[in-house]
């Protein structure tokens, strides 16, 4: 089982539609989540972290995580154009034992294609 | 006001070769982190340096040198490149602390090994 898991898609949704990306993770001491996009031969930009259960939105962006279920998700309200891209989601387990920092294990991401 | 930066950003040499990239961050991050983009783009880390410390070390080849002069900056050193070598490579940085977890990538510095 892969330790993060994503639909490699690509998922298309219509210009103004919701678009809902997926993520499942494997280890149950994982602590903190992010969603990062990645557009073509760019560098992933962090745009959404999610540290409890629940909702957390930050304009067309929501954020959602079930620690009970392993899953965490982003919406993406009224999809744009711009928005097309690959969607990476992140799991972070600190290193308690290694004196800080932390490690981010990465999907294998998301396209999306928003389209008008 | 570039948060962390990388040089160069290309890199086209031969089999056999050593080079260097390197990395600086101007965000005031106590941590900073080596990670390898490969063909099928998927990102996975390398090494992680927090206070000029190795904290991470994925299992990489030896012929990969980190080298943490400071807690600003951060390079990697590459002998004997391989064509197997060949992806994009980012750094990134973050702060140590329990609550602020959050990484910024770096433009990256794209290897190609001929």
């Amino acid at each position: 089982q892969k330790e993060v898991e994503q639909n490699s898609g690509p998922l298309s949704v219509p210009e103004g539609a919701i678009a809902s990306l997926n993520c499942t993770y494997s280890d149950r001491g994982s602590q903190s989540f992010f969603w990062y996009r990645q557009y073509s031969g760019k560098s992933p930009e962090l745009i959404m972290s999610i540290y409890s259960n629940g909702d957390k939105e930050d304009g067309r962006f929501t954020a959602q995580l079930n620690k009970a279920s392993q899953y965490v998700s982003l919406l993406i309200r009224d999809s744009q154009p711009s928005d097309s891209a690959t969607y990476l989601c992140a799991v972070n387990l600190l290193l308690i034992l290694t004196g800080g920092g932390n490690k981010l294990t990465f999907g294998t991401g998301t396209q999306l294609k928003v389209e008008l | 006001d570039t948060a962390v930066s990388q040089t160069p950003k290309y890199l086209v040499t031969q089999m056999g070769n050593d080079k260097s990239i390197k990395c600086e961050q101007n965000l005031g991050h106590d941590t900073m982190y080596w990670y390898k983009q490969d063909s099928k783009k998927f990102l996975k880390i390398m090494f992680s340096y927090n206070n000029k410390e190795l904290i991470i070390n994925e299992t990489v080849p030896n012929r990969f040198s980190p080298k943490s002069p400071d807690k600003a900056h951060l390079n990697l050193h590459i002998n004997s490149l391989e064509l197997g070598d060949s992806a994009v490579y980012f750094c990134a940085s973050s702060h140590s602390d329990q609550y602020q977890y959050e990484q910024y990538f770096g433009p990256g510095t794209r290897l190609t090994v001929t």
